[in-house]
């Protein structure tokens, strides 16, 4: 089954090329992100997250930068493989009158030609 | 294999009905979080349980309602549907309060005709 996605912005890749993906947030206040994949039929799964704290943070094949100044956070995909074709979210995770919640953004589709 | 689970996987009903979503946390986990994503919306957070107890609201309609019990499953009610309740509903968990990271169930996707 299909995911949120029909009108999602793609970014179309070779494989073995490395991948860019953009996301800016909106609130200045949010201190945690984190980058979701999500493939067709299947819920989020976690990539790697990054703390207001720091700019860099990599993980295997993946970097997160986080720019405060312009509220822009980045996923950068190393050597993108086929199995990498999916939707990536990122999400902002801030507290609100003591209580958490995470804000989604509206994804970017990846497509991995090989 | 997140460790969440989710019950139905599918379900179809009609307008004006009620249904039950279930959903089982990761072992250890004490937050669960409910999710909508529909195709116009996009991933939205819906209401969080922490240890029982609910600990954060969003953008959850009153004809829904959810719980959490002893057992820190979650069971997230949704009633009076219309059709555009049609949507993948997921349930996350994560072990603290929301600072952390959430895994996601596997979702269940709700038809409403």
């Amino acid at each position: 089954g299909e995911s949120v996605g029909l009108h999602l912005p793609t970014l179309s890749v070779q494989e073995g090329d490395n991948s860019i993906i953009n996301c800016a947030y909106s609130n200045s206040a949010s201190d945690y992100f984190i980058w979701y994949k999500q493939e067709s039929g299947k819920g989020p799964q976690f990539i790697i997250d990054i703390r207001s704290n720091m700019d860099k943070r990599q993980g295997q094949r993946v970097t997160v930068l986080l720019n405060k100044t312009v509220k822009h956070l980045s996923l950068q995909i190393a050597a993108t493989q086929p199995g990498d074709s999916a939707v990536y979210f990122c999400a902002e995770n801030r507290e609100d009158a003591g209580r958490r919640a995470l804000t989604f953004g509206s994804g970017t589709r990846l497509q991995v030609q090989p | 294999d997140s460790g969440v689970t989710q019950t139905p996987k599918h379900l179809i009903t009609a307008t004006g009905q009620r249904v039950t979503l279930r959903c089982s946390p990761r072992s250890g986990d004490l937050s669960v979080y409910w999710y909508q994503q529909s195709l116009d919306q996009g991933l939205q957070f819906l209401i969080q349980y922490y240890n029982g107890e609910e600990r954060a609201k969003g953008n959850i309609l009153e004809r829904f309602s959810a719980q959490q019990f002893p057992d820190l499953h979650s069971e997230l009610n949704l009633s009076s549907l219309e059709l555009g309740d049609s949507a993948l509903y997921f349930c996350a968990s994560s072990a603290g309060l929301g600072r952390d990271e959430q895994f996601f169930g596997p979702g269940t996707r709700l038809t409403v005709l």
